[in-house]
């Protein structure tokens, strides 16, 4: 069954510092990898994915993540924090086949980013 | 282009009660899925409509239906309502396997 490990609940950095958010997944197949963010009170903003093809994946507001195979991880960066960084940070993993349009999200537990000055 | 959106934004029920929940997709997408977010956690799959017809569903008691209408919006119902289905329910309607989601509707069981 595929499930997503998402490693520390909670994360501080001080504005300007990298930025790590840490996933693990499972998947008995090539998983499709997500990363979401969710501000206070709204719902899921995607930041970036992986389907196939390139491994380093590029996201909107400076966020990349790179898909490691071996280590079965997904993991998020940006070089420098930015105060409107703070926010709930999601991955997520999808499972069914791709046609049809079923393909449901198995989320982690969530990392909530502090960014402090 | 509108997103998706939902309605109501929020919701007060008692237990017992039962309740509707609203979602409509992005013009163009023609699966709807349904999430609940419980405080503190990370989103859990209930069900995903696809061209008015369920193709999948979570593990999630049958208290909690869904349906799918001809032009493509839903609705979740859910019966007999429970302190612990206080939650944000999300939709999320989809394409190419990305999934966009609407600002979710917060339901507060008293």
């Amino acid at each position: 069954a595929q499930s997503v490990t998402q490693l520390g609940s909670h994360v501080s950095v001080s504005e300007g510092a990298l930025v790590l958010l840490r996933c693990n997944y499972s998947s008995s197949v090539p998983p499709y990898l997500f990363w979401y963010v969710q501000y206070p009170n709204q719902g899921l903003q995607l930041l970036l994915k992986y389907t196939t093809g390139a491994t380093l994946v590029k996201g909107i507001n400076g966020f990349e993540a790179e898909f490691k195979k071996s280590e079965t991880s997904f993991h998020l960066t940006k070089p420098s924090a930015h105060m409107s960084d703070a926010a709930e940070y999601f991955c997520a993993v999808s499972v069914g086949p791709s046609s049809g349009g079923y393909n449901k999200l198995i989320f982690g537990a969530g990392t909530r980013l502090a960014v402090h000055p | 282009d509108a997103g998706v959106t939902q309605s109501p934004t929020h919701l007060i029920k008692t237990r017992g009660q039962h309740v509707t929940l609203r979602c409509s997709p992005i013009s163009g997408h023609k699966s709807v899925s349904w999430y609940q977010q419980v405080l503190g956690q990370g989103p859990q799959f209930i069900f995903q409509y696809y061209e008015k017809e369920e193709r999948g569903r979570g593990n999630f008691p049958d208290r909690f239906s869904a349906r799918q209408f001809p032009n493509y919006s839903s609705e979740l119902n859910v019966n007999a309502l429970l302190l612990g289905d206080s939650a944000l329910y999300l939709c999320a309607s989809g394409r190419d396997n990305e999934q966009f989601f609407g600002p979710g509707t917060r339901l507060t069981v008293l």
